[in-house]
């Protein structure tokens, strides 16, 4: 399976844009990029995917890079339930549909 | 609260007993996986199910992990004679086929602590 990369840590203030990077040079043409979220506590949670366009939804926005070999999981505006563990995972179409999840983002957000 | 459930959320056992953990998905969702996490790890893919057959179980951490989906409702984890190393969340996640696409609905775990 193609890897991620991402930062371990970010602080952000609340009420702000957040932008969290994810790095997946040697991704293959046929991987989604998918983003879930652990808040604490709690198992993971769907924030969001996509293939090769730019997505939006009522959580996030996922931004692509022309050659995939980066994305960007956007908040529009941060808030505190926002703080959580962010993992950016790609899914091989011969994976069986398990997610491989990596140590993630750590995001801290701050009033 | 997504649908699925776990039970236990916590199990304290002592190194060498049998656990078993339940797990019950969302009612209409053929697909069940089973996961594990570490302190500090993103979940760890063990195993899972379509209906009641385990299409993918090579990634059982052992020969002492096993899983079972009988009527291809709930599902069930067990480990034999646990060891200190297996402590850690055990989670389970259901996802209805469709597609090329399945988002995974988690459960919130069942914490296993061996002694």
């Amino acid at each position: 399976d193609a890897k991620t990369t991402q930062p371990n840590s970010m602080e952000s203030n609340e009420e702000e844009p957040v932008h969290l990077p994810c790095n997946h040079s040697t991704i293959s043409g046929t991987d989604y990029i998918h983003w879930y979220r652990q808040l604490p506590s709690q198992g993971p949670e769907y924030v969001i995917h996509g293939l090769t366009s730019n997505v939006n939804n009522r959580m996030a926005s996922l931004a692509i890079a022309e050659d995939r070999k980066s994305s960007t999981l956007i908040l529009h505006r941060a808030t505190l339930r926002d703080a959580a563990v962010y993992y950016c995972i790609l899914r091989a179409s011969n994976s069986g549909y398990a997610l491989n999840f990596g140590k993630g983002t750590s995001l801290l957000v701050t009033p | 609260d997504t649908g699925v459930s776990q039970d236990p959320r916590h199990k304290i056992t002592k190194r060498g007993q049998n656990v078993t953990f339940r797990c019950d998905p969302i009612s209409e969702h053929n697909r069940l996986y089973w996961y594990r996490q570490t302190l500090g790890q993103g979940p760890e893919f063990l195993t899972y199910f379509q209906n009641e057959a385990q299409l993918e179980k090579s990634r059982l951490l052992s020969d002492r992990f096993s899983a079972e989906r009988p009527k291809g409702s709930f599902s069930t984890l067990e480990i034999q004679r646990t060891e200190q190393g297996d402590s850690a969340m055990y989670l389970c996640a259901s996802s209805l086929a469709l597609g090329s696409y399945n988002e995974q609905f988690f459960g919130p775990g069942t914490r296993l602590t061996v002694l």
